[in-house]
């Protein structure tokens, strides 16, 4: 079945500057891939997602990026600000599959001031 | 409002004492699932609904049950809590046909001693 590996599992940068996160995925048939993002407290939310027609997409600071030769996709967000802390999921998912989702283990970003 | 809410927010219970932990969604979502979520190890998902009456396993069902007799309520039932049933849960709809976005709930958290 469907795994979906992520890295890193912390990561910490500086106010200002830009994070990557990373995720594999082992389905080649997997053809959506959202990004969600769980504040302190709360549920996880939808952030960005992508279709594997698409390449690229962007939303103003967040953009994801998806290779699907290699099988991964990433989460870029720019110019990083204190409200962007927070633990970051990735998944994918395929169309015949119900709408399930195979997540990654998540990442919890540290933006230092 | 459009949200998914989840009752009771805490619970400490002990092992043994059936629990119910409800879900109710305003949004008249056909989808529902109900997530656990430990360190490291991201979402994992417990059971799923794809409309009333009809329920699946997830890839964590053991010691878990659940119901779907309406569309807007999708409670999730622990007969006999164990201690490694302590989580932190969250229940999600979607309208699975429009789009895959879930929107979650803002998560149950259980303790069993």
């Amino acid at each position: 079945g469907e795994n979906v590996e992520q890295h890193p599992s912390t990561l910490s940068v500086q106010e200002g500057d830009s994070a990557v996160i990373k995720c594999t995925y082992s389905d080649s048939a997997s053809n959506y891939f959202p990004w969600y993002k769980q504040e302190l407290g709360k549920g996880p939310q939808l952030i960005i997602d992508i279709r594997s027609n698409v390449g690229e997409k962007k939303d103003q600071r967040i953009a994801v990026t998806l290779n699907k030769t290699a099988k991964h996709f990433s989460l870029h967000i720019t110019e990083t600000q204190p409200e962007d802390s927070a633990v970051y999921f990735c998944a994918a998912s395929r169309w015949d599959s119900n709408y399930q989702l195979i997540w990654g283990a998540g990442t919890k970003l540290i933006i230092k001031p | 409002e459009a949200q998914v809410t989840q009752n009771p927010r805490y619970l400490i219970t002990v092992t043994g004492k059936k629990l119910t932990v409800t879900c109710s969604q305003n949004m008249n979502h056909e989808y529902m699932s109900w997530y656990r979520q430990d360190p490291g190890l991201g979402l994992r998902q417990i059971y799923y609904s794809m409309n009333v009456e009809v329920t699946d396993k997830g890839d964590v069902p053991e010691g878990y049950k659940v119901s779907r007799k309406e569309k807007r309520n999708f409670p999730l039932i622990l007969e006999s809590p164990s201690p490694n049933q302590t989580s932190l849960y969250f229940c999600a709809s979607s309208s699975g046909t429009r789009s895959y976005e879930q929107y979650f709930g803002p998560g149950t958290r259980l303790t069993v001693t």
